[in-house]
């Protein structure tokens, strides 16, 4: 399977912008994803971006996109309490009439340090 | 609440138990998941059921089994496991398999083997 990295664990003081990186080997990926796993709780989808787009803005979210590197972020501006969560990068590669598979990182755990 | 329901949210098993873990959604979605989320580990898909059928099995051991009696409901029974099968055992659903909007997740069954 394809492999899609992060790094475990970012803390950011309220207010601050948070960036949470990922890297994934696929060269075919052709959506990418962020979801947000809070406390308790499943995952979340936050936002997704297509392969030929570089950036994507939604609120205080950003998504960029480096294709080249193989390089997916995602920032969060003013960063608050209740951003604290587990964030998954995601990918997938395939649109055919028997699905398609999503690769999934480990999740980057987000503090919040207030 | 998200539109998948799994239950139970805690579960604590001794090795030689046989005991089921239950998914229900009532979103319309076709397609339903088994995602196996462990500490510093990639999400691991671990079943994947389409119309009711199963279409995937990722080498997941035989003292997991699932079961899909209709597309609204999921079932994984569990039995003779290891103390490494401990773990947050996540339930998704989609409309299709087909999709690239991503997916449900239900709030994950915590599963202790003692």
């Amino acid at each position: 399977g394809e492999d899609v990295e992060q790094s475990l664990f970012l803390s950011v003081r309220e207010g601050d912008s948070s960036v949470i990186n990922c890297t994934y080997t696929d060269s075919s990926s052709t959506y990418l994803y962020w979801y947000k796993q809070e406390p308790g709780a499943g995952l979340q989808l936050l936002t997704y971006i297509f392969s030929n787009m570089d950036m994507k803005q939604d609120q205080r979210l950003t998504v960029l996109l480096n294709k080249k590197d193989k390089h997916l972020s995602l920032r969060i501006a003013d960063t608050q309490t209740g951003d604290s969560a587990i964030y998954f990068c995601a990918e997938t590669n395939s649109f055919t009439n028997t699905g398609n598979q999503f690769y999934f990182g480990t999740g980057t755990s987000l503090t919040v340090i207030p | 609440e998200t539109g998948v329901t799994q239950t139970p949210r805690h579960l604590v098993m001794g090795m030689t138990n046989k005991k089921s873990l239950k998914c229900e959604q009532h979103l319309g979605h076709n397609a339903m998941y088994w995602y196996k989320q462990s500490a510093k580990k990639p999400l691991e898909l671990m079943f994947v059921y389409s119309l009711e059928e199963r279409v995937e099995n990722n080498s997941v051991p035989s003292r997991f089994s699932p079961e899909c009696p209709n597309s609204s409901h999921l079932f994984l029974h569990l039995h003779t496991l290891q103390p490494e099968d401990s773990a947050l055992y996540l339930c998704a659903s989609s409309q299709d398999r087909g999709a690239w909007y991503g997916y449900t997740f239900g709030s994950g069954t915590r599963l202790t083997v003692v």
